[in-house]
């Protein structure tokens, strides 16, 4: 049972459009979610975070949107840029919970290609 | 990130060979991961562990055993290897998701 899905497995913008990544979720008591970066050959690294209190969160180029009721998160990238070429993977977890605190569920991952 | 530090970086072995691989934090984070990585299915928790002897089960853990004897150290050992095993190994460190898992530079394992 997949509970965190990245339908879409690659995505292709130009340089300096937006990119807009998506993820839905089943699990409703997830309430953080978060997206990470991934480079070939390198571990992924973590890019932006939302809590289920909040609907969107910014950080410079990244803006993440969460809508709680369709259980579906996206990650904006504005504008997009070459180093941004990278697999994307959308995480969710539990806040509360006991010894299920912080476990991270990923999703499948999206390939994204910025052109020049 | 030079705080996490995980060896060997690639292993081939044969099919039934028990295998370690060393996940080594300097960062005094609580929480340690241990992820798998394979096309088509994006991260996958292994074994987990919220504090030194605490330990538990991922999603994926049949096969796995992990140990964690002190804050630096969170071991992840292939009782007997398995061509399904072969993979990419990740480990993580950190002192909640709020704060953004770091992620080890992997673990490249390939059974024969």
């Amino acid at each position: 049972d997949q509970q965190v899905k990245q339908n879409s497995p690659s995505l292709s913008v130009q340089e300096g459009r937006i990119s807009i990544l998506n993820c839905d979720y089943t699990n409703s008591m997830f309430d953080y979610f978060l997206w990470y970066k991934k480079y070939p050959a390198e571990g992924p690294t973590f890019l932006i975070s939302i809590s289920s209190i909040k609907d969107k969160n910014e950080d410079g180029r990244f803006t993440v949107f969460l809508n709680k009721s369709a259980k579906h998160l996206s990650l904006h990238i504005v504008p997009s840029q070459p180093g941004d070429s990278a697999v994307y993977f959308c995480a969710a977890s539990r806040m509360s919970g006991g010894t299920s605190y912080g476990k991270l569920t990923f999703g499948q991952g999206t390939i994204l290609t910025v052109h020049p | 990130d030079a705080g996490i530090t995980q060896s060997p970086r690639h292993k081939v072995t044969e099919t039934g060979t028990p295998v370690t691989l060393r996940c080594h934090q300097t960062e005094n984070h609580r929480y340690m991961y241990w992820y798998r990585q394979d096309p088509g299915h994006g991260l996958r928790l292994i074994h987990y562990s919220y504090g030194v002897k605490d330990t538990d089960k991922g999603e994926v853990s049949d096969g796995y055993s992990v140990s964690r004897s002190k804050t630096e150290d969170f071991l992840l050992t292939l009782e007997s290897a398995t061509s399904s095993q072969t993979s990419v190994y990740f480990c993580a460190t950190g002192q909640g998701p709020n704060y953004g898992y770091t992620f080890g530079s992997g673990t490249r394992l390939t059974v024969v």
